[in-house]
């Protein structure tokens, strides 16, 4: 199946700085690719649709100056947690879609730890 | 909208007794319907898929879920379960908004007793 990397695995920074995740395709070429966040004992939300070429799309709720996301290439899609602070704290996951297929391919996930 | 909703957010079963975690969801076209295992401090692993073929899927570690469209429902089952059972699962729907984007219920924490 389709394989999608995600950096890094972890990560602890202080409060205040940026902390950027990428998102890579191996092999296949995405046109899109989603951001999603998971707080502690919940559910898989939502933040963003990153677009090849074009802007994000953000969800409702989701600060689009604090998340910033680029989507260099048809392989790659970053996620840039500006100013982090504890609250931002969270397990950070990329999907991209098959090539018309309806199944999503996951990365590892990144677990961001703010200090 | 399309949306899944996962009934009961913690289910405790023993050892060797029958796992049934529920999954409805609302859908005004056919949709594709997945289940998810996270297990502690770990991403996804994509556990069944219904992309509109055969309604019951199997996978071989004993999983298996149906799709009954009457009942608008992608309950996932296993005959016996395993204490390496337990964990978070995860009912999801994917949306075709011009790419298909994945849209997860809230999770159902399966607990396993000796």
């Amino acid at each position: 199946g389709a394989v999608v990397s995600q950096h890094p695995s972890w990560v602890i920074c202080k409060s205040g700085t940026s902390v950027k995740i990428e998102c890579r395709s191996l092999d296949f070429q995405a046109t899109t690719m989603f951001w999603y966040r998971q707080f502690p004992k919940q559910s898989l939300m939502l933040m963003a649709t990153s677009n090849e070429g074009s802007k994000a799309t953000y969800e409702q709720g989701v600060e689009k100056d604090k998340f910033l996301i680029n989507h260099a290439s048809l392989t790659l899609s970053t996620l840039t947690v500006t100013s982090a602070h504890p609250e931002d704290s969270s397990f950070y996951i990329c999907s991209a879609p098959g090539t018309g297929s309806p199944e999503a391919f996951f990365g590892q996930g990144t677990r961001l730890t703010v200090v | 909208a399309q949306s899944v909703t996962q009934l009961g957010s913690h289910v405790s079963v023993s050892e060797g007794a029958l796992v049934l975690l529920r999954c409805n969801y609302s859908s005004s076209v056919p949709p594709y319907l997945f289940w998810y295992v996270q297990y502690p401090n770990q991403g996804l692993q994509l556990l069944l898929k219904y992309t509109s073929a055969a309604t019951l899927v199997k996978r071989i570690n004993g999983f298996e879920a149906e799709f009954k469209k009457s009942e608008t429902s992608f309950h996932l089952t296993k005959p016996s379960a395993h204490m390496s059972d337990a964990a978070e699962y995860f009912c999801a729907v994917s949306l075709n908004t011009g790419g298909f984007k994945t849209i997860f219920g809230a999770g159902t924490r399966l607990f396993v007793k000796a």
